[in-house]
């Protein structure tokens, strides 16, 4: 069975600062990764994505996340922390390798606070 | 502008009533789906619907129940079988179930009275 494990609750950080909110995973076979960011009481909105080709993945508002297939992870980093990047961030596994539907395992989230 | 539209944000419910959310999208997707989420627990996977007319059970469908009549609308009912449904509820939607990524509607908050 695929999960994700986000071993963080929550990550503080100054503003200005570099961020990292970091994601392990495990399935059986070549894994799909996602980043998500929700705001308070508001939808989950696409980051960034990984199927294959370079490790390091740029996606939007500064973000960009690297995979790393030795360590199976693939955390999310920013170089400078916005106050309003503070949220809830997911890190979510797709096993592409299998045929049928193959469904979208999600972590428990890690929120994110930049300090002023 | 295309997405997903979830109505309404807020629903209450007596106890023992069944509720319906909505959720349309305009994105032209094949693949919708129901996801619950409660503090701590992240995202669980209710129902999902690759095609109109087919529906199946994600990891926590008793006590809902859904139906895909037409490609835009996924609407979720919340029956009086759910024990606990007070929870944060997401519509989300993909071209297809086995390749891309998953896209949300700004999701629904029930409160059960």
């Amino acid at each position: 069975a695929q999960s994700v494990a986000q071993p963080e609750d929550q990550v503080n950080v100054a503003e200005g600062n570099p961020l990292t909110v970091k994601c392990t995973y495990s399935v059986s076979g070549n894994p799909y990764l996602f980043w998500y960011v929700q705001y308070p009481n508001r939808g989950l909105q696409f980051l960034l994505k990984y199927i294959t080709g370079d490790n390091l993945v740029k996606g939007s508002y500064g973000f960009e996340a690297e995979f790393n297939k030795s360590q199976t992870s693939f955390h999310l980093k920013k170089p400078s922390a916005l106050v309003s990047d503070s949220a809830l961030y997911f890190c979510a596994v797709r096993d592409l390798s299998r045929g049928g539907y193959q469904k979208v395992t999600f972590g428990i989230g890690t929120k994110l606070q930049v300090i002023p | 502008d295309g997405g997903i539209t979830q109505s309404p944000k807020y629903l209450f419910r007596k106890e023992g009533q069944n509720v319906t959310l909505s959720c349309e999208q305009n994105l032209n997707h094949d693949a919708m789906y129901w996801y619950r989420q409660d503090p701590g627990q992240g995202l669980r996977l209710i129902y999902y619907s690759q095609i109109v007319n087919d529906f199946q059970k994600g990891d926590i469908a008793e006590g809902y129940s859904v139906s895909r009549e037409k490609k835009e609308s996924f609407p979720l009912t919340v029956t009086s079988a759910q024990k606990n449904p007070t929870a944060f509820y997401l519509c989300g939607s993909s071209m297809a179930t086995g390749s891309v990524e998953l896209f949300f509607g700004e999701g629904a908050r029930l409160t059960v009275l």
